[in-house]
C-alpha cells in the first residue's frame, strides 16, 4: 500500500541540526512531489517548503530560508529533510507529504493525500 | 498567527449537522482551491477534502466543502462521536515566492 514511513524522535541541544528521513513505498517515488509540514505542540500545521523528487528542485518557506535543506534519494525513495541553527520555538513534530495533483480544466490543483506517521523533534539544553 | 482564519472550536451533539469556516484573502482563497485535512488526537492530518468540495476516495458523504469568494467552510451531517477531531482549511498562497498556508485549526467537540 502506499505509505510514507519517517525516522524516529530525536532530541536535540540549541544550535544543532536535525536530518529527518521519509521513505515512500507503493508508488511510483518520482512522480510526486514531496513537502514538509510541521506542528509545534498544541498549535496548527505550518507548510516548510516542498522538493521534486524527479529532479531534486526545491523551494522553501521564506521563515525557513537559510536554515532548511531538503534533499531525496531515488535509489531508496527517500526524501530528507535538515533543519540547522535549532532553537527551542523548533520543537515540534516534523511531517512529510505528498502532493497529489489534478489537472481540471487546465488547472493543476493540489492536495497533500499521504502523510508520514510523523517525526517529534525536541530542543531542549 | 495563521494565514486562513478558522474559529478555535465547535461543537454538536450526534445527528446534528455542524459547520467550520475559513477565511482567507484574495492572494490564497480567492485565486486558489480549499483542502480540508481532519486530524484525530495524536494522529496526522487526514485528506478530508480537496479542490473546494471533492471527496477523497473512502471519505463519508456527510462531509462537504464548498467556496465563496475569500472564504470556504466544511460542513459535517449526521455528526458521529468520531468527528471529533481538529480541522485545518489549507490553500496555496500566490504572495511573495509562494506558499502553503492554513488555518490555525478548528477543534470539534462531539457532545
Amino acid at each position: 500500500q502506499v505509505q510514507l514511513v519517517q525516522s524516529g524522535a530525536e532530541v536535540k541541544k540549541p544550535g544543532a541540526s536535525v536530518k529527518v528521513s521519509c521513505k515512500a513505498s507503493g508508488y511510483t517515488f518520482t512522480s510526486y512531489y514531496m513537502h514538509w509540514v510541521r506542528q509545534a505542540p498544541g498549535q496548527g500545521l505550518e507548510w516548510m517548503g516542498i522538493i521534486n523528487p524527479s529532479g531534486g528542485s526545491t523551494s522553501y518557506a521564506q521563515k525557513f530560508q537559510g536554515r532548511v535543506t531538503m534533499t531525496r534519494d531515488t535509489s531508496t525513495s527517500t526524501v530528507y529533510m535538515e533543519l540547522s541553527s535549532l532553537r527551542s520555538e523548533d520543537t515540534a513534530v516534523y511531517y512529510c507529504a505528498r502532493e497529489n495533483v489534478v489537472v481540471v480544466a487546465a488547472t493543476a490543483l493540489g492536495a497533500f493525500d499521504i502523510w508520514g506517521q510523523g517525526t517529534m523533534v525536541t530542543v531542549s539544553s | 498567527q495563521s494565514v486562513l482564519t478558522q474559529p478555535p472550536s465547535a461543537s454538536g451533539t450526534p445527528g446534528q449537522r455542524v459547520t467550520i469556516s475559513c477565511s482567507g484573502s484574495s492572494s490564497n482563497i480567492g485565486s486558489n482551491t480549499v483542502n480540508w485535512y481532519q486530524q484525530l488526537p495524536g494522529t496526522a492530518p487526514k485528506l478530508l477534502i480537496y479542490s473546494n468540495n471533492q471527496r477523497p476516495s473512502g471519505v463519508p458523504d456527510r462531509f462537504s466543502g464548498s467556496k465563496s469568494g475569500t472564504s470556504a467552510s466544511l460542513a459535517i451531517s449526521g455528526l458521529q462521536s468520531e468527528d471529533e477531531a481538529d480541522y485545518y482549511c489549507a490553500a496555496w498562497d500566490d504572495s511573495l515566492n509562494g506558499s502553503w498556508v492554513f488555518g490555525g485549526g478548528t477543534k470539534l467537540t462531539v457532545l
